[in-house]
């Protein structure tokens, strides 16, 4: 039983493409996240959703729009994609401080 | 804002020899203390965790962590390094009464040699 899915694993497109990347949590969790990761494997943090309200949103791109259908859903759209958002997203879900359980990441590659 | 340094983007150590990766963070008030580790094309996965209590915290596959607030540290350590130690390992804080925010450290790159 995966704890947090993600899909797709890898994502190549061309420039100026529309993409999402969908997010699932079986965990209960009440609090879902997406991070990004760069080529030199630094994280941050972009979105956070508690119960389907955006609690953090980091300076982020517009093209960048996270959407909560329920509290085991965090999807992310990506409008009009560049060479340089291309990273590894990581969707996460968390219900307190104790730590975040992460998905596997999906490798999005602009070309 | 909360931040924490990782010291030493690669770290080399030979199979059996001591590991020890070096977290600080910056904050008058301790956060919640965290490290995790990322193996090649994976997820990353929680090795231990500070809140509070004892300031020795034991993680899993044999890791071990001090917290020391004199230092602002929480370096990570195994006694006897093994070849499968080898990954990505990430210090992290979410800082005490934050929106639960995990903000990372820039992450040492562990090499193990035979």
């Amino acid at each position: 039983d995966t704890a947090v899915s993600q899909t797709p694993k890898y994502l190549v497109t061309q420039m100026g493409n529309d993409k999402s990347i969908k997010c699932e949590q079986n965990l209960g969790h009440d609090t879902m996240y997406w991070y990004k990761q760069d080529s030199k494997k630094f994280l941050k943090i972009m979105f956070s959703y508690n119960n389907k309200e955006l609690i953090i949103n980091e300076t982020v791109p517009n093209r960048f729009s996270p959407k909560s259908p329920d509290k085991a859903h965090l999807n992310l759209h990506i409008n009009s994609l560049e060479l340089g958002d291309s990273a590894v997203y990581f969707c996460a879900s968390s219900q307190d401080i104790y730590g975040y359980t992460f998905g596997s990441g999906t490798r999005l590659t602009v070309v | 804002a909360q931040s924490v340094t990782q010291l030493g983007s690669h770290v080399s150590v030979s199979e059996g020899a001591l590991v020890l990766l070096r977290c600080n963070y910056s904050s008058s008030v301790p956060p919640y203390l965290f490290w995790y580790v990322q193996y090649p094309n994976q997820g990353l996965q929680l090795l231990l965790k500070y809140t509070t209590g004892a300031t020795l915290v034991k993680g899993i596959n044999g890791f071990e962590a001090e917290f020391k607030k004199s230092e602002t540290s929480f370096h990570l350590t195994k006694p006897s390094a093994h070849m499968s130690d080898a990954a990505e390992y990430f210090c992290a804080v979410i800082s005490r009464g934050s929106a639960r925010q995990l903000t990372f450290g820039s992450g040492t790159q562990l090499t193990v040699l035979p």
